[in-house]
């Protein structure tokens, strides 16, 4: 089963607002990544979390992690139409080597 | 800047074939992975490698192989394909078992 999954699947916005998107997973992790996917295209690495973190900024993202409840969020502030795009989350869990993505979250933000 | 190529961003194969899909990373990595990808689906792991002639299986094996002869080189291989293996196919390197990855542009693989 996924380890993590993405909400909402998908989102649409105007250009200037924010986007928030959220991840749960289930295990112990390590850290958490956020991706980035443009249509047809490769992942791009946005940012990594880790486990001991809450808060991390990077530009106009902000991502948070809260392990209590196994869950991180993905803020884009300030949306633009370049930020159109599939939303990745990625787990590490403690008991595995691997990451492991959820199915992602496709961004749309209007001009 | 590091770089992943694929060798075929597309590809048609036919039932039965034979299929090499090439990786090379250029920034002496030592893991690589081979995803697919399809919609719904997310992400899922085929077959990883954290070092030179050594591979691991992933969540989906089945159907599949790999080889890694050299440290920059990582090839998947489809040894008989079948419909069900249409898909993008994602290579990504990384340093280290679970920090970030980087990945190729991706191959869309389809099997008529």
């Amino acid at each position: 089963s996924q380890q993590g999954e993405e909400d909402p699947q998908a989102l649409s916005i105007q250009e200037g607002e924010n986007a928030t998107m959220n991840c749960s997973y289930k295990t112990s992790i390590n850290n958490l990544q956020w991706y980035r996917q443009n249509s047809g295209r490769g992942l791009v690495h946005l940012i990594l979390i880790r486990s001991n973190e809450r808060e991390k900024h990077s530009g106009r993202l902000r991502v948070t992690l809260d392990t209590s409840k196994k869950s991180s969020s993905l803020l884009i502030t300030a949306s633009r139409a370049a930020d159109t795009a599939s939303y990745f989350c990625a787990t590490d869990p403690v008991d595995t080597d691997k990451l492991i993505f959820g199915t992602g979250t496709r961004l749309q933000v209007f001009p | 800047d590091v770089k992943v190529t694929q060798s075929s961003r597309y590809l048609v194969k036919r039932t039965g074939e034979k299929v090499f899909l090439e990786c090379v990373q250029d920034m002496d990595h030592e893991n690589m992975f081979w995803y697919r990808q399809d919609p719904g689906l997310g992400l899922r792991l085929i077959y990883f490698s954290y070092d030179v002639k050594m591979k691991e299986k992933g969540d989906i094996p089945e159907g599949y192989s790999v080889s890694r002869e050299k440290k920059e080189r990582f090839s998947l291989i489809l040894e008989s394909a079948s419909t069900n293996q249409t898909s993008m196919y994602l290579c990504a390197s990384s340093t280290g078992q679970s920090l970030e990855q980087f990945f190729g542009p991706g191959t869309r693989l389809t099997v008529l």
